[in-house]
């Protein structure tokens, strides 16, 4: 059983274009992540939710906007998607409580490599 | 901002031999956490290690963590081509609330 599940897991669109990501976890997790790693793989927060509350807004553009309908679900929706958009895309859920302190490890999905041509 | 940086940034070795690779961070820690990708998936979690511990076993891997210096190092023992994969540290740090930062990771090969 996947416990961190990204689809698709790969998307090529051209600029200007609309479109989302989906991520479900399975572990009963409090708290989800998106997670951006550019080609030299640095990989940098987005956002974090916590029971479908958005806890950090990491001064991501607001073409990007993030959705969680539910505890388990994350979904990321791309506006107007640009060249500098091109990444991969990495969902997570840990056991915190999206309080300010970090305890438990952080569970990822396998990515959706975004591509804009 | 990056917090963690890792180091060497690649490192080529031989089955059976080990491999060592340190991560130096800037602030406070409340905990650091070493985390494994293999190529195209997803990190997985190895260790945490908190700031009040000096050291960390699990199976072939052992971190450690010197507060003093800000950094931490992962040894991996009599590695395994399995073991290819990049390595990152990731820090919950005093001036990042509820954000784990990640460095850009050690690209480790282990050749047969």
């Amino acid at each position: 059983d996947t416990a961190v599940s990204q689809t698709p897991k790969y998307l090529v669109t051209q600029m200007g274009n609309d479109k989302s990501i989906k991520c479900e976890q399975n572990l009963g997790h409090d708290t989800m992540y998106w997670y951006k790693q550019d080609s030299k793989k640095f990989l940098k927060i987005m956002f974090s939710y916590n029971n479908k509350e958005l806890i950090i807004n990491e001064t991501v553009p607001n073409r990007f906007s993030p959705k969680s309908p539910d505890k388990a679900h994350l979904n990321l929706h791309i506006n107007s998607l640009e060249l500098g958009d091109s990444a991969v895309y990495f969902c997570a859920s840990s056991q915190d409580s999206g309080s300010w302190l970090i305890n438990s490890p952080l569970h990822f999905g396998n990515g959706t490599r975004l591509t804009v041509t | 901002s990056q917090q963690g940086e890792e180091d060497p940034q690649a490192l080529s070795i031989q089955e059976g031999e080990n491999a060592t690779m340190n991560c130096s961070y800037k602030t406070s820690i409340n905990n650091l956490q070493w985390y494994r990708q293999n190529s195209g998936r997803g990190l997985v979690h190895l260790i945490l290690i908190r700031s009040n511990e000096r050291e960390k076993h699990s199976g072939r891997l052992r971190v450690t963590l010197d507060t003093s210096k800000k950094s931490s190092s992962l040894l991996i023992t009599a590695s395994r081509a399995a073991d290819t994969a990049s390595y990152f540290c990731a820090t919950d740090g005093a001036d990042s609330w509820g954000k784990l930062q990640f460095g850009a990771g050690t690209q480790v090969v282990v050749t047969p």
